[in-house]
Order: C-alpha cells, then sequence, then structure tokens
C-alpha cells in the first residue's frame, strides 16, 4: 500500500523565519510527487518534482526531490503570517494522487 | 479561485439518507477527480473519470457511485449515509488523462454532515 508521510505535523514559527517541511514516501511505479498548499478549503498547487536533485523554486518557496532517498523537502524563507495553512504532500501513481497528513504551519507576527 | 464549481456548498442530512454532489471543472478540462477530506484520514481519493469514462478507483465505498456526463461535469451520489461519511469532499480536474502529467485545480469542495 502506498505511504506518504509528512513532518512535522504542526509547526510555529515567528515571522521571518526559515522552515523545512519534510516528506517521505513508499509508492510502488512512482511517477511524480505534488506540494500543495491547503489554507481555508481548497489545496492550491505548488510544485511537481519528477527528477532528484533538481530544485524548483517560487518566490520564497522551493523545493527538492531525492529519489534514491524517497523524500522530498519543502523550504520557506522570510516566512510571513499569509504562509500559514496546511502544506500537504501527494506521490503520484497513474491516476491517484496518495495524499500525506500535511503539516500545519503557524507563522505568527 | 481554481475554475472547479463544486455544489452545494454545505449539506447536512440524516443517516440513512442520499444525497448527489456536483462538480463543474474547468473549461477544457476532461479529467475529473474526487477525493474525501476527514479530520482522520487526510485526503483520500475516490475515483477518477476522464471524458465520460472511469479511470482509476481508489477507496470508494459501495454505497458511493459517480459519473461523469457528456459535458463533463461529474456527479458523486453518496446512499445509506452513516456517521462517518461526514467529511469534505473534493472535485479536482486537469486538462491531463492522469495524475502525474499535469497539475490538478480542487475546488472548493462540498461539507457533508450528517447526523
Amino acid at each position: 500500500e502506498d505511504k506518504v508521510v509528512q513532518s512535522p505535523l504542526s509547526l510555529v514559527v515567528h515571522e521571518g523565519d526559515t522552515v523545512t517541511l519534510n516528506c517521505s514516501y513508499e509508492v510502488t511505479n512512482f511517477r511524480s510527487l505534488l506540494w500543495y498548499k491547503q489554507e481555508k478549503k481548497a489545496p492550491t498547487f505548488l510544485f511537481m518534482l519528477t527528477s532528484s536533485g533538481i530544485e524548483k523554486k517560487s518566490g520564497r518557496l522551493s523545493s527538492i526531490l531525492d529519489k534514491k532517498e524517497l523524500f522530498s523537502i519543502l523550504n520557506i524563507t522570510a516566512t510571513q503570517t499569509g504562509d500559514s495553512a496546511v502544506y500537504l504532500c501527494a506521490v503520484v501513481r497513474g491516476s491517484r494522487l496518495t495524499f500525506g497528513e500535511g503539516t500545519q504551519l503557524t507563522v505568527n507576527p | 479561485d481554481s475554475g472547479v464549481t463544486q455544489t452545494p456548498k454545505h449539506l447536512i442530512t440524516a443517516t440513512g439518507q442520499r444525497v448527489t454532489l456536483r462538480c463543474s471543472p474547468r473549461s477544457g478540462d476532461l479529467s475529473v477527480y474526487w477525493y474525501q477530506q476527514s479530520l482522520d484520514q487526510g485526503l483520500q481519493f475516490l475515483i477518477h473519470y476522464y471524458n465520460g469514462e472511469e479511470r482509476a478507483k481508489g477507496n470508494i465505498l459501495e454505497r458511493f457511485s459517480a459519473q461523469q456526463f457528456p459535458d463533463l461535469h461529474s456527479e458523486l451520489n453518496l446512499s445509506s449515509l452513516e456517521l462517518g461519511d461526514s467529511a469534505l469532499y473534493f472535485c479536482a480536474s486537469s486538462v491531463a488523462t492522469s495524475a502525474h502529467t499535469g497539475e490538478l485545480f480542487f475546488g472548493e469542495g462540498s461539507r457533508l454532515t450528517v447526523l
């Protein structure tokens, strides 16, 4: 059975801090890994990672995948209160996305 | 706004009842996915349709069924409802035939409460 484990489950930081969110997985026939941000309702897409060692970057967010060690990290630098959300990691096999439980990030002013 | 529309936004019903959740994908997207998000289980994949055909099934109960119509909207039917079916049901769409080739866009979800 596919398994995705995210850590930590929750994290409280102050504005300006840098955070690293972790996602490890056990998936047969792995195709790609996705990161989503869920604020109030709908998850919104952040990154899709398919190749090891290639960093994807978008503003203060960046992510990288290690297919040998079966994990990915999501970094957020200079955090802002607007970064407060649940960050979801999902691995893709065919049509199926298997999600982790998410990391609840709270950024305090 | 992702462009994916789900109705109703909230629904309260009793055990044993049947409900239908509706999803209109983004214009041009042929794939529709249904997910269930409950407090203790996170986001669970239910089913995927592509251009009217079922492509993959996940952890969908036999009491649940779905279909995608020729105009590409999709409905998720939940019957013989139980308390444990209370959850947020998401629909997502993509232009791709499967999840690994394209980004999924999620609707705002339908919050189902079974009393």
